[in-house]
């Protein structure tokens, strides 16, 4: 079946530190994937997706590119700020233009520092 | 900006209780799902829900479980009996057309069966 899978958090950063956000997947056919960020208190957001290979989403200075060769769709960011606080979810669904039926990661905590 | 709104925000049962959460979706939005998080664990989906009826459910979503749309602008999401298994964090969501635009969640409502 599909599965997702990222690094274990938390990731501790100081501010302006680049960020890499590690996900890898396994699903049949071609995949939509997506990035959630759940602030405290908050919803889950969709922060980026991309719906076919080679395709990069980003948002508010994230970034990730999907790869199907490595079947990877790792977060980026050049430089984290404080507000950055959250947790992220990789996800996937498992038909292309589609994100009805989602399939999460366990979610990464990244905590940003002065 | 409009959002989909849940309450309680907490709710706790006595094992075997019937609860009932309460999601009030983004009014123009026509796609409706339950997803749910055990602590450490990762956001799971539980059902779909379209033109009153369901679409898609998880082996999760047993004949414990059922949803409604009693009024047009609330979601629900009952379970009959609970188990201590049922503690989790469940988030509602919706979107307009099911497709590969994401999914607006809520903010959550944290289940404590004890």
């Amino acid at each position: 079946g599909n599965s997702v899978t990222q690094m274990e958090g938390p990731v501790t950063l100081s501010e302006e530190a680049f960020l890499t956000i590690n996900c890898t997947y396994t699903a049949t056919g071609y995949p939509s994937l997506f990035w959630y960020v759940q602030y405290p208190g908050e919803g889950l957001q969709l922060l980026l997706k991309a719906t076919k290979a080679d395709d990069k989403g980003s948002n508010k200075g994230f970034e990730a590119t999907y790869r199907k060769e490595t079947t990877s769709f790792h977060l980026e960011k050049g430089s984290v700020q404080v507000s950055d606080s959250a947790v992220y979810f990789c996800a996937l669904s498992p038909y292309t233009g589609t994100a009805s039926k989602l399939t999460f990661g366990t979610g990464t905590r990244l905590q940003v520092t002065l | 900006e409009p959002e989909v709104t849940q309450t309680p925000s907490h709710q706790v049962t006595q094992m075997g209780q019937e609860v009932i959460l309460r999601c009030v979706p983004i009014s123009n939005h026509l796609y409706f799902y339950w997803y749910r998080q055990i602590l450490g664990q990762k956001v799971e989906f539980l059902v779909s829900f379209y033109n009153n009826e369901i679409s898609e459910k998880s082996e999760i979503f047993d004949d414990q479980f059922s949803v409604e749309r009693p009024d047009g602008s609330n979601f629900t999401l009952k379970i009959r009996s609970t188990k201590l298994e049922d503690s989790a964090m469940y988030f509602c969501a919706s979107n307009w057309d099911g497709r590969s635009q994401g999914l607006f969640f809520g903010s959550g409502t944290q289940l404590s069966v004890l």
